[in-house]
């Protein structure tokens, strides 16, 4: 069956560091996969998009990698701080590319102590 | 750019009650995702319309769910009867028209400050 898994458990990391966050699938061929930021009883944010033609992509403080053959995004944030406590969403195209639609990871929760 | 609208924000009924929560997608906007977030399943597509049109809507869970479109800056979720499993959070999104071939699902999604829907 197809499958998006992220870390259930929650990331905790201090203030400074690089915080990593992974989301691996199964059974899908995504030709992109997209990540999104979501605080406490707020909707969801898009942060970044990868297509499975471009290896990393990067946004300030932010990267993101995609590898077609381990299916696995990584998504990285350098020199944390703690307004980046939140919860991340890996999403991917499930279906055909002018009808698919986004099936998302259950999210990780970062924390980011001072 | 006033985001996505939805209303209402809180909503806490008894079972057997309908509920309809409401959506104003942004302006120029011509996809339009209506989602469900619990805890259990995380956030599931439950359907979505493009120009107004239904496109994909296999994630209602039954036909208590309904939803419509009736112009492009309108959308309504109606559960009837409601039950408590049915509570949860309902965000609604939107996204600027995909290009050419490609699905809404392409672009970036805007979403909804959400419902978060009680059933007693």
């Amino acid at each position: 069956s197809q499958k998006i898994e992220q870390n259930s458990e929650a990331l905790n990391i201090q203030e400074g560091k690089t915080a990593t966050l992974t989301c691996n699938y199964t059974n899908y061929s995504p030709a992109y996969l997209q990540w999104y930021r979501q605080d406490p009883g707020r909707g969801p944010v898009f942060l970044l998009l990868i297509r499975e033609n471009e290896k990393e992509k990067r946004k300030e403080r932010l990267k993101v990698t995609f590898d077609t053959t381990l299916k696995q995004s990584l998504f990285h944030i350098t020199a944390s701080q703690p307004a980046d406590s939140a919860t991340y969403l890996c999403a991917l195209v499930k279906g055909s590319s002018n009808t698919g639609k986004l099936i998302f990871g259950q999210g990780t929760t970062l924390q980011v102590k001072p | 750019d006033a985001g996505v609208i939805q209303s209402p924000r809180h909503e806490v009924t008894e079972m057997g009650q309908e509920v309809t929560l409401r959506c104003k997608p942004i302006s120029g906007h011509n996809s339009l995702f209506w989602y469900r977030q619990t805890m259990m399943r995380g956030l599931e597509l439950l359907i979505y319309f493009n120009n107004n049109v239904p496109i994909d809507d296999s994630g209602m869970p039954e036909d208590r769910f309904s939803a419509k479109m009736p112009n492009a800056s309108f959308s309504t979720l109606k559960i009837q009867p409601s039950e408590p499993r049915d509570s949860a959070v309902y965000f609604c999104a939107s996204s600027r028209p995909p290009t050419s071939g490609r699905a809404p699902s392409y672009n970036e999604q805007f979403f909804g400050p959400g419902t978060r829907l009680t059933v007693l």
